[in-house]
């Protein structure tokens, strides 16, 4: 059973600070990644997807993506208030497009 | 843009009740879901349709069933409501790659 891991948090960063989020996963196969963004009480929403290893940045956002060691992160420049959140690591491949999901990380970004 | 649409939002029912989420889409995808999301679980699939006309079970399907009415319907069925389901349930959907999922704004179920 493919499985995806994340440290809980919650993590604490402070306005302005880079956010590192982390994911590991178990399939070897695993060929497309995703972060989801969610805000409490809201269902996910997509931020970011990566395929290939190697960093892939949109506005403040990067995904970082190592095939070799099984790990995805996400890192938030400029934190604000606003990315408070749950990050959700998702990851599909392997023989099924189906997405298994981590258990989430929180951030808080305090002022 | 109406996106995924799911009814009812919250819904309080009495152990042994049961009752049917409805959930529609307007985009036109092929594979659609019903995930449940339980504090510190994380999203956990129960059902999952790939196309009309088909079902699969997920990871935790007890309990419940589906029906994909059509292309753009899939209801999630609660036959015996028990305590143990009560939950956050979305819906989602995907396109036939499954690349990017998009998420109902979910259902807020309680069984006392």
């Amino acid at each position: 059973q493919k499985e995806v891991e994340q440290n809980s948090g919650p993590l604490s960063v402070p306005e302005g600070a880079i956010a590192s989020l982390n994911c590991t996963y178990s399939d070897r196969g695993s060929q497309s990644f995703f972060w989801y963004r969610q805000y409490s009480g809201k269902s996910p929403e997509l931020i970011m997807f990566i395929y290939s290893n190697g960093d892939k940045e949109d506005g403040r956002f990067t995904a970082q993506l190592n095939k070799a060691s099984q790990y995805v992160s996400l890192l938030i420049r400029d934190s604000q208030p606003s990315d408070s959140a749950t990050y959700l690591c998702a990851v599909n491949g392997g023989g099924s497009y189906i997405p298994t999901f981590g258990r989430g990380t929180s951030l808080i970004v305090h002022p | 843009n109406a996106g995924v649409t799911q009814t009812p939002k919250f819904q309080v029912l009495k152990t042994g009740q049961s009752m049917t989420l409805q959930c529609a889409q307007d985009m036109n995808h092929n594979s659609m879901y019903w995930y449940r999301q339980d504090p510190g679980m994380g999203l956990r699939l129960i059902y999952y349709s790939a196309s009309e006309g088909t079902t699969d079970k997920g990871e935790v399907p007890n309990g419940y069933n589906v029906s994909r009415l059509n292309k753009r319907e899939f209801s999630l069925r609660l036959e015996s409501a028990a305590p143990s389901q009560t939950s956050v349930y979305f819906c989602a959907s995907s396109d036939v790659s499954g690349n990017t999922i998009y998420f109902g704004e979910g259902s807020w179920l309680t069984v006392v």
